[in-house]
């Protein structure tokens, strides 16, 4: 009864594949988010879908596109990756404006 | 737009004495503050949050300080213990577009 699962947790593959990294929230939440957190632990936002519309599309180059096909799941597919695209993904989900997120586990992307 | 600053960027205290960290915020419309605690190889997880009606909040060992004139608000951490060693990051939400606008996070560390 995971609250937000990600899958695959560990992704290895090499520059130019295309990846994709899944996600699912069992919450309720009408929000959901992708970030990337590089070596630096900072976070940062890349998109956010509030009821299956993209309301947050942050700038990162247009490889990355978010899927969302219900409200309880919000993919991200990556084109062409790049050695720099390395990092972790965290989804996460929340009820709203003004509410804390629930993140998934994450997933350590690395591009060879 | 919202703009958040953490510091220290890390804090070393000795096990059973207390840490502080500080944020501070540049949106005077800014009307939530979650603070979050991420283990190593771990997802962030929410462990104390304030909204601005509140001055402050306390559970168990941990509280959080609100000065909205001063635009700033602490994270407390009493009677320190090991697995308090984490990376803390605070957030603010201006109240509109669903997005937290995250601190670059302090390193705490726990000498034994």
């Amino acid at each position: 009864d995971t609250a937000v699962s990600q899958t695959p947790k560990y992704l290895v593959t090499q520059m130019g594949n295309d990846k994709s990294i899944k996600c699912e929230q069992n919450l309720g939440h009408d929000t959901m988010y992708w970030y990337k957190q590089d070596s630096k632990k900072f976070l940062k936002i890349m998109f956010s879908y509030n009821n299956k519309e993209l309301i947050i599309n942050e700038t990162v180059p247009n490889r990355f596109s978010p899927k969302s096909p219900d409200k309880a799941h919000l993919n991200l597919h990556i084109n062409s990756l790049e050695l720099g695209d390395s990092a972790v993904y965290f989804c996460a989900s929340s009820q709203g404006e003004n509410y804390g997120y629930t993140f998934g586990s994450g997933t350590r992307l690395t591009v060879v | 737009g919202e703009n958040v600053e953490q510091h220290p960027s890390t804090l070393s205290v000795q096990e059973g004495d207390s840490a502080v960290i500080k944020c501070t915020y540049s949106d005077s419309a800014s009307n939530y503050f979650p603070w979050y605690k991420q283990e190593l190889g771990k997802r962030p997880q929410l462990i104390i949050d304030i909204r601005s009606n509140v001055g402050e909040k306390k559970d168990q060992r941990i509280a959080v300080t609100l000065n909205k004139t001063a635009k700033h608000f602490s994270l407390h951490i009493t009677e320190t213990q090991p697995e308090d060693s984490a990376v803390y990051f605070c957030a603010a939400t201006p109240g509109s577009n669903y997005q937290l606008i995250w601190g670059a996070g302090t390193k705490l560390i726990i000498k034994p």
